[in-house]
């Protein structure tokens, strides 16, 4: 069964730093999301992505953030200057191309920043 | 603005007895509804969705669950719970558009005793 792929499973990084988090999509899935989930809070929904461009994205996602598809498989996120708030869970979701048959999760990426 | 309330923030069930997890939503129309389920350290796995039609839609691992309009409710249920189902269980609605955010509950922590 297709699933999506992240990379790495956990990051460490110092405040400051850049990060990128890696995702790969299912392959007939045309639209692309990341939610984050800081500890012992709910999934919080960052920003979601379709041909090519943003089509939404929450208040989380300020100019620190930012997403990309490189090539025809992968998926990133990058956080410009971590801060020690940005510690959490990084969930990378995809969903097929009628957009609405569900969203289907990555097994995530801890981030923590120290 | 849409919402997500699931007042059960822990539940503890006996092996073999049955469960049903409560789920409710704010939300002007009929939003497509899903729970997701997520194992310690694991991402979210889709255990069912509602889009339209009829209102008890059937899920993986013996989950079912039960639109009702008029209480805006998406409960899910299981006759028999089984040790492996300890985890914690998501609701989530998505406004029936293209690649739109999934809004989730705050979960709900199942624990299964002997």
């Amino acid at each position: 069964e297709p699933e999506v792929t992240q990379t790495p499973s956990h990051q460490v990084t110092q405040m400051g730093q850049e990060v990128i988090l890696r995702c790969v999509p299912i392959s007939n899935h045309l639209y692309f999301y990341w939610y984050r989930q800081i500890l012992g809070q709910k999934v919080e929904f960052l920003v979601s992505f379709y041909n090519n461009e943003i089509s939404e994205k929450s208040e989380i996602f300020d100019d620190q953030f930012s997403v990309e598809r490189p090539d025809g498989s992968n998926f990133t996120l990058k956080i410009r200057s971590t801060k020690l708030e940005d510690s959490a869970m990084y969930f990378c979701a995809s969903s097929d191309p009628g957009g609405v048959g569900g969203q289907y999760f990555g097994p995530g990426t801890r981030l923590t920043v120290t | 603005a849409q919402s997500v309330t699931q007042p059960d923030i822990h539940i503890t069930v006996s092996e073999g007895a049955s469960l049903e997890l409560r789920c409710n939503y704010s939300y002007g129309a009929t939003p497509y509804l899903f729970w997701y389920v997520q194992s310690p350290g694991q991402g979210l796995q889709l255990l069912l969705k509602y889009f339209s039609g009829d209102t008890l839609v059937q899920g993986i691992k013996g989950f079912e669950a039960e639109f009702k309009r008029s209480q805006s409710s998406f409960n899910l249920r299981k006759p028999s719970v089984h040790w492996s189902d300890a985890a914690e269980y998501f609701c989530a609605v998505v406004v029936n558009q293209a690649g739109t955010a999934l809004i989730f509950g705050k979960g709900t922590t199942l624990s299964v005793s002997s």
